[in-house]
């Protein structure tokens, strides 16, 4: 079945950049998400890419596919401590009624 | 203005009993999910229905039954409640192109 792995950890200062990487095993894969979940929040669609794209940009927000590898990564530029929560990344594939597979999701500390 | 709403928010009860979580959708979406995040934040799909009719169903104890009476709703009713049925539950909607699905707020289930 359908695998999606992050690192569940990362730790970064105020001011740099946070760089969070998934991989999955699904070749059908037709959609990549990233969500995030404050504490005692339920998940918020941050951005999503589909498989036919190479990055996507959105104002603090980076997201690089790597389709060959099957690796994307979130990359979240001047981060604040308001970006410390967990950060889930997700797949679909096109066979259906939008099936996501979610990975175990990294817990992002910005430390000020 | 919710998109996505959940009641309870908390529910904590004790074991043989039956519960339901509501779930409701004002966004005119299609399709609608029950996901279970469990301790360690891994979020694993339960159930999706597509226009009231089930879609997904994945392998979950016949003690779970999600009901939905009309498109913006799906109920989670839950039977002879057990210990490790203890996690976060979380309904979700999309519609059928696009792939995004936005989540509720979460109902946290405890089983004592």
């Amino acid at each position: 079945g359908e695998d999606v792995e992050q690192s569940l950890f990362l730790s970064v200062r105020e001011g740099d950049s946070s760089v969070i990487n998934c991989t999955y095993t699904d070749s059908s894969s037709t959609y990549l998400y990233w969500y995030k979940q404050e504490p005692g929040a339920g998940l918020q669609l941050l951005t999503y890419i589909f498989s036919n794209m190479d990055m996507k940009q959105d104002q603090r927000l980076t997201v690089l596919l790597n389709k060959k590898d099957k690796h994307l990564s979130l990359r979240i530029a001047d981060t604040q401590t308001g970006d410390s929560a967990i950060y889930f990344c997700a797949e679909s594939d096109n066979g259906g009624y939008q099936k996501v597979t979610f990975g175990t999701g990294t817990k992002l500390q910005v430390i000020p | 203005d919710t998109a996505v709403s959940q009641t309870p928010k908390y529910l904590v009860t004790q074991m043989g009993n039956d519960k339901s979580i509501k779930c409701e959708q004002n966004l005119g979406h299609d399709t609608m999910y029950w996901y279970k995040q469990d301790s360690k934040k891994f979020l694993k799909i339960m159930f999706s229905y597509n226009n009231k009719e089930l879609i997904i169903n994945e392998t979950v104890p016949n003690r779970f039954s999600p009901k939905s009476p009309d498109k913006a709703h799906l109920n989670l009713h839950i039977n002879s409640l057990e210990l490790g049925d203890s996690a976060v539950y979380f309904c979700a909607s999309s519609q059928d192109e696009g792939g995004e699905q936005y989540f509720g707020p979460g109902t946290r289930l405890t089983v004592t």
